[in-house]
């Protein structure tokens, strides 16, 4: 079956560090892929997303970069703050318009001033 | 610009009881998906109503059950309740015609099974 799967469970970085998320995911049929960032007692929050026929997108302080020869996704977030402390899930879907997204289990990241 | 609501926000219940949650999408969305998110652990996707018919179903048992009304809210159902029924419940909406269909989601219900 399909699963998504993040490397670290934690990653705690100095506040203005760059830091970087990864995410390893299992179906090679997966056709966009997304990163949410759930700050406690809230709803997943989304950051960026890419499709498959791109290998980089950026966003503000953002970047997610997909391999799929290796099927792999990371987020890199750039002069990290402690505002950006949150748990961050990558998520998997077949297609753009397809509503499951398969989620992997999450990375928690501490910022610390 | 009201985004997706939910409510209530904690319910307990015991088991063998049932209950209904209740979400209201973000203003613009048709389509509302449900997903249940066990303490460390991400969301995992319940079922998707679009047009008041359910259109995707996730791997859970038909305890689950869902409505979607005309003015596109929605109500998740669960039947039954067992004590592994603990969890936020989450509920996402997105707009069926854009190009990626962007789900967003609202800050959950988190329901406790004694």
């Amino acid at each position: 079956g399909e699963s998504v799967g993040l490397h670290l469970p934690t990653l705690s970085v100095q506040e203005g560090d760059n830091s970087i998320i990864n995410c390893a995911y299992s179906n090679s049929a997966s056709d966009y892929f997304i990163w949410y960032k759930q700050e406690s007692g809230k709803g997943p929050q989304f950051i960026i997303d890419i499709r498959s026929n791109m290998d980089k997108r950026q966003g503000q302080r953002v970047t997610v970069l997909l391999n799929k020869t290796v099927k792999h996704l990371s987020l890199q977030i750039a002069a990290t703050q402690p505002g950006d402390s949150a748990v961050y899930f990558c998520a998997e879907r077949p297609n753009t318009n397809a509503g499951k997204s398969t989620f992997g289990d999450g990375t928690t990241l501490t910022v610390k001033p | 610009d009201a985004g997706v609501t939910q409510s209530p926000t904690h319910l307990i219940k015991t088991r063998g009881q049932q209950v209904t949650l209740r979400c209201s999408p973000k203003s613009g969305h048709d389509t509302v998906s449900w997903y249940q998110q066990a303490l460390g652990q991400g969301p995992q996707f319940i079922f998707q109503y679009y047009e008041e018919e359910e259109r995707q179903r996730g791997n859970f048992p038909d305890r689950f059950s869902g409505h979607q009304f005309p003015n596109y809210s929605s109500e998740l159902n669960v039947n039954a309740l067992l004590l592994g029924d603990s969890a936020l419940y989450l509920c996402a909406s997105s707009l069926r015609s854009s190009s990626t269909d962007t789900q967003y989601f609202g800050p959950g219900t988190r329901l406790t099974v004694l």
